[in-house]
């Protein structure tokens, strides 16, 4: 089976913090995808990469930035983190297009 | 941007019973998929249904897509207490999957 793996399950930050969010898939697939997920508001897409070094903004790109030098390896940097980017924050991957994604258990992040 | 709109919001029901889950959309898209979400996990992919295809069936999953209407419901059969999980729709376009709010289903025992 795919297996996405996240860095971290819970990770507290404080205001104004460089945030590294990792994502790490094993089966060589070309696309990355970074959400967001608040109550209320749902999954909101944030950033995806459909090859290495491509990166495309999601719907809400602000404040978040993304490196993919290598395949396998997605990462999510929140530039200056603040308490409005507490989230939980779901990495997933898929194969191509009428294919489903593999999502990753999720990194729960507070900024106090 | 095109979004899955999940109805019920809530929805509980006993051990054995059906659940039925509606989704609407409003532009055109190349695929629909449900996803299932316990409690603080990350999503797992159910179903993926393409645009060309009307019904589709998994297991005790049941997915049908109507483009006329934009609209999806998938229906659960004899559910069991394990189904318990918030349940999304998303729309396929391209590369981008965008989801539904949920609908969180409660299976009581």
């Amino acid at each position: 089976d795919v297996k996405v793996t996240q860095s971290s399950r819970y990770l507290v930050k404080r205001t104004g913090e460089k945030v590294f969010l990792e994502c790490v898939q094993d089966m060589d697939h070309e696309n990355m995808f970074w959400y967001r997920q608040d109550p209320g508001l749902g999954l909101r897409l944030i950033y995806f990469s459909y090859d290495v070094k491509m990166k495309e903004k999601g719907d809400i790109p602000e404040g978040y930035s993304v490196s993919r030098e290598k395949k396998e390896r997605f990462s999510l940097i929140l530039e200056s983190a603040s308490t409005n980017q507490t989230s939980m924050y779901l990495c997933a991957s898929k194969y191509a297009a009428n294919y489903g994604y593999t999502f990753g258990s999720g990194t729960r992040l507070t900024v106090v | 941007s095109q979004q899955g709109e999940e109805d019920p919001q809530a929805l509980s029901i006993q051990e054995g019973e059906n659940a039925t889950m509606n989704c609407s959309y409003k532009t055109s898209i190349n695929n629909l998929q449900w996803y299932r979400q316990n409690s603080g996990r990350g999503l797992v992919h159910l179903i993926l249904i393409r645009s060309n295809e009307r019904e589709k069936h998994s297991g005790r999953l049941r997915v049908t897509l109507d483009t006329s209407k934009k609209s999806s419901s998938l229906l659960i059969t004899a559910s069991r207490a394990a189904d318990t999980a918030s349940y999304f729709c998303a729309t396929g376009h391209n590369y981008k999957l965008t989801f539904g709010k949920g609908t969180l289903l409660t299976v009581n025992p």
